[in-house]
């Protein structure tokens, strides 16, 4: 595997539900990110990790839950969520968080859709 | 606090007809800048950036941006569009300094007539 890889890339669950997203990055870097994709809205930052430790929680609903075990792995853990959480959730890396110009580095996303 | 606008929700262009996305920032202090793709069912790849050095900064696929300070802009350009460039093209802005956040547009969806 190379790059940003996300599974899965369709998700479709009840808002009773639980479940996990999983991103992992396979370039060696210290920062991940989490971002929701709406519809005719901007890209909007959920979560930033820097060497496994949460460093922006961007007023995101307690029903999104991270985690990030290690700099490599990232997951989003998903519980009794709302028809308006439907969108496209994708992961990024970056090599760490100095500076502003280090570009990030996406997976595919994972298609949510909450019933 | 920083933000970009990206003037056109979709552009079209004839195959061959050069593309022209228009991008206009706000930022404080001089910004980074970018632009990303997205093809379908993909997520985000960098096309470009500039960083303070040359202000015209060529990318992949042909494509180029020019900072304009006094414009506040960094429009994306390509000579000769081809089918291939369909895609959705966002702009994103960071400051510099200790925190890597960056702040996208709304997106630009591409299409190309043949």
């Amino acid at each position: 595997e190379t790059g940003v890889t996300q599974t899965p890339r369709h998700l479709v669950m009840g808002m009773t539900n639980k479940k996990s997203l999983k991103c992992e990055q396979h370039l060696g870097h210290n920062a991940m990110y989490w971002y929701k994709q709406s519809a005719k809205k901007p890209l909007e930052l959920m979560f930033v990790y820097s060497l496994e430790e949460r460093v922006e929680n961007n007023s995101v609903p307690s029903r999104f839950s991270p985690e990030c075990p290690n700099s490599s792995h990232l997951f989003l853990h998903l519980h009794t969520l709302q028809p308006e959480d439907s969108a496209l959730y994708l992961c990024a890396s970056s090599q760490d968080l100095a500076g502003g110009y280090n570009e990030q580095f996406f997976g595919p996303g994972t298609r949510l859709t909450v019933l | 606090a920083q933000s970009v606008t990206q003037l056109g929700s979709h552009v079209s262009v004839s195959e061959g007809a050069l593309v022209l996305l228009r991008c206009n920032y706000s930022s404080s202090v001089p910004p980074y800048l970018f632009w990303y793709v997205q093809y379908p069912n993909q997520g985000l790849q960098l096309l470009l950036k500039y960083t303070s050095a040359a202000t015209l900064v060529k990318g992949i696929n042909g494509f180029e941006a020019e900072f304009k300070k006094s414009e506040t802009s960094f429009h994306l350009t390509k000579p000769s569009a081809h089918m291939s460039d369909a895609a959705e093209y966002f702009c994103a802005v960071s400051d510099p300094g200790g925190y890597q956040k960056v702040t996208f547009g709304i997106g630009t969806k591409l299409q190309v007539i043949p």
